[in-house]
């Protein structure tokens, strides 16, 4: 079974320059979640999608972070325009629907921003 | 009140001990308590898993002591090798009911040597 596929695996930018990531969450998987993960720190949710539709935004910087989940398939996330403090590794994971207690998340590789 | 604290930040054993790493949390509706363990250029992987009505669980070399009433819950890697170097992170849920949800600990940068 293929894993959660990112790209790219790395970004350099000027800050105030614009870039977007991607991701394909494993197939079957309704929910998916990009995470910041700033060096030397735990992931942070940023955004979490259940099929097409927004379960949980509230930590996304809505003025210069975007994302969306076309189809229920991909998902794309933008930062426009980029600060330095945005230098992190963009994590996105997915998982299936499930009732009951406990799941799994499956992260990919991930993509290294650096805003310079 | 969603934070997860993590200690100790970095932890250096020689091969056969065993590392321990501790978490605690403050929200009571957390319901799934998993352990991650990334290696460089990784994502983090699901290492082992509790809920909190089981005070221990292990896996292999791997056990997850659950102390409910401090709200803390720890790892240990059992007889540990050098292949076992990695970020480990604690996280906790509250489940369905929050979206699954996962809150992160800072992580512990384990470095088992020969």
């Amino acid at each position: 079974e293929a894993g959660v596929a990112q790209s790219p695996r790395y970004k350099i930018i000027e800050k105030r320059q614009s870039v977007a990531f991607w991701c394909n969450p494993i197939s079957g998987h309704a929910t998916l979640y990009w995470y910041q993960q700033i060096l030397g720190q735990g992931p942070k949710l940023l955004i979490q999608f259940q099929n097409n539709g927004v379960v949980d935004d509230s930590q996304l910087p809505k003025d210069r972070f975007s994302a969306e989940r076309l189809k229920g398939v991909d998902s794309t996330l933008k930062i426009q325009p980029a600060k330095l403090e945005d230098s992190a590794v963009y994590l996105c994971a997915s998982s299936l629907d499930r009732a009951g207690w406990g799941y799994e998340q499956f992260f990919g590789p991930g993509t290294r921003l650096t805003v310079l | 009140q969603q934070q997860v604290k993590q200690s100790p930040q970095s932890l250096i054993v020689q091969k056969g001990g065993i590392p321990i790493i501790n978490c605690a949390y403050e929200n009571t509706a957390f319901d799934y308590f998993p352990w991650y363990q990334q290696f460089p250029g990784k994502g983090p992987a699901l290492l082992i898993a509790i809920r909190p009505d089981v005070s221990e669980k292990k896996e292999g070399r791997f056990t997850i002591s659950f102390n409910k009433s401090a709200k803390q819950f720890s790892l240990h890697i059992m007889d540990s090798q050098p292949g076992d170097s990695a970020t480990y992170f604690c996280a906790a849920s509250s489940g369905k009911a929050a979206g699954n949800k996962l809150t992160f600990g800072g992580g512990t940068r384990v470095l088992v040597k020969p």
